[in-house]
């Protein structure tokens, strides 16, 4: 079955200093890729996604690139800043199933705190 | 407004007692998801919902029921809680492209339950 796998936390950071939240995943198909951020109290929103080998999603000066041979989807950020303090999902979906069955399989989370 | 709305958004109850959670979305979204949140296990499936006479269990389907009253509602019963049922409920809505490419979810801001 699919699974992920992410980095355990909590992970603690200054500001300005360079993050990378390791993602690795088990597919039996050609899954799409995505990081899903929560912020305190909210409901989980897409942050960033790639959909084939080799691609790279990037937003809000986050980066992931999507590695089919090392299996991994790793997020990176070269300077964090104290609102990037939130918890990370990293998530598949397999379209092997099909068209249509869209599911997302998810991490456990990463907490990130950033100190100013 | 939210797009994808959750009541009540904290419940307090006890063990054996029935419960509702509701979910309505405004993105004329086909599917719709629901999915609990516990500490260190990330997010799991529940059920899902590709239109409003498709009805499909998730990872973890026992102990819960749902009824799709329309494209944009999408409930959530717990016919007896238990206390291993306290955790944070999300409801999420996607809307899948022609292409077989998965799309993102959007979440609700979640449901906080507590079963006494």
């Amino acid at each position: 079955g699919n699974s992920v796998t992410q980095m355990e936390g909590p992970v603690t950071l200054s500001e300005e200093a360079f993050l990378t939240i390791n993602c690795t995943y088990t597919a039996t198909g050609y899954p799409s890729l995505f990081w899903y951020v929560q912020y305190p109290g909210e409901g989980l929103q897409l942050l960033l996604k790639a959909t084939k080998a080799d691609d790279k999603g990037s937003n809000k000066g986050f980066e992931a690139t999507y590695r089919k041979e090392t299996t991994s989807f790793h997020l990176e950020k070269g300077s964090v800043q104290v609102s990037d303090s939130a918890v990370y999902f990293c998530a598949l979906s397999d379209r092997a199933s099909g068209f249509g069955n869209e599911k997302l399989t998810f991490g456990t989370g990463t907490r990130l705190t950033i100190i100013p | 407004d939210a797009d994808v709305t959750q009541t009540p958004r904290n419940r307090i109850t006890k063990t054996g007692k029935r419960i509702m959670l509701e979910c309505s979305q405004t993105k004329g979204h086909d599917r719709m998801y629901w999915y609990r949140q516990d500490p260190g296990l990330g997010l799991q499936l529940i059920y899902y919902s590709f239109d409003v006479k498709d009805i499909n269990k998730g990872e973890i389907s026992d102990g819960y029921s749902v009824s799709r009253q329309a494209q944009a509602k999408f409930s959530l019963s717990l016919e007896s809680a238990i206390p291993n049922q306290t955790a944070l409920y999300f409801c999420a809505t996607s809307d899948p492209q022609g292409t077989g490419i998965s799309n993102e979810q959007f979440f609700g801001p979640g449901t906080r339950l507590t079963v006494l």
